[in-house]
């Protein structure tokens, strides 16, 4: 069965470091997305991506994130700049449509020191 | 205020019971999913309804739409199906989703 893969599973940096997530789609979707879950609380939307551009993103994507599909398959998160804050689950998640279901990948936990 | 609000916030049952987990939202939506976490943190989709009732195996989910609520049973009930069950939701208009808080639900032998 399909799935969205996301690499690493954990990373460690430290603040102020630039980091980039891995994430593949499923490979007939075409719409893409990175979330976030801060330890205990509630899953949240960062950005939507579709046609190479940025289709929708909330007020915790600012100028510090960035996305990226730099080739047929990868999708990218970076982080410029990390802050403590930053520290949380990253999930990545793809679709059809935009009307589809979404699937998510296995996460990737970042930790900032 | 919450745009989805999950109740129970925690739920612990004994093998074998029938567990129901209850969502309500207060926006306008195209779709409502229901998702699984699993304590290593990966999110697994279960369901994604805009009306009426859907079944898997010994999960059922249903929504009303006019009374904006859903719910999430689960019959004969397992302890594999610990984990905690999330409610997410997808504004009209808009691509993202926006999630409850999830529901913590233990099940023992």
């Amino acid at each position: 069965e399909p799935e969205v893969t996301q690499t690493p599973s954990h990373q460690v940096t430290q603040m102020g470091q630039e980091v980039i997530l891995r994430c593949v789609p499923i490979s007939n979707h075409l719409y893409f997305y990175w979330y976030r879950q801060i330890l205990g609380q509630k899953v949240e939307f960062l950005v939507s991506f579709y046609n190479n551009e940025i289709s929708e993103k909330s007020e915790i994507f600012d100028d510090q994130f960035s996305v990226e599909r730099p080739d047929g398959s990868n999708f990218t998160l970076k982080i410029r700049s990390t802050k403590l804050e930053d520290s949380a689950m990253y999930f990545c998640a793809s679709s059809e449509r935009g009307i589809t279901e979404a699937f998510f990948g296995q996460g990737t936990r970042l930790t900032v020191v | 205020k919450n745009e989805v609000e999950q109740s129970p916030q925690n739920l612990t049952a004994q093998e074998g019971e029938f567990i129901t987990i209850n969502c309500s939202y207060s926006v306008g939506i195209s779709a409502l999913h229901w998702l699984q976490q699993h304590p290593g943190g990966g999110i697994v989709s279960l369901f994604m309804l805009s009306s009426g009732k859907k079944k898997h195996g010994r999960l059922i989910a249903t929504i009303n739409i006019q009374e904006k609520h859903s719910s999430l049973h689960i019959t004969a009930s397992h302890p594999r199906d610990s984990a905690v069950y999330i409610c997410a939701v997808r504004i009209q208009g808009a691509q993202k989703l926006v999630f409850g808080q999830g529901t913590r639900l233990t099940i023992n032998p």
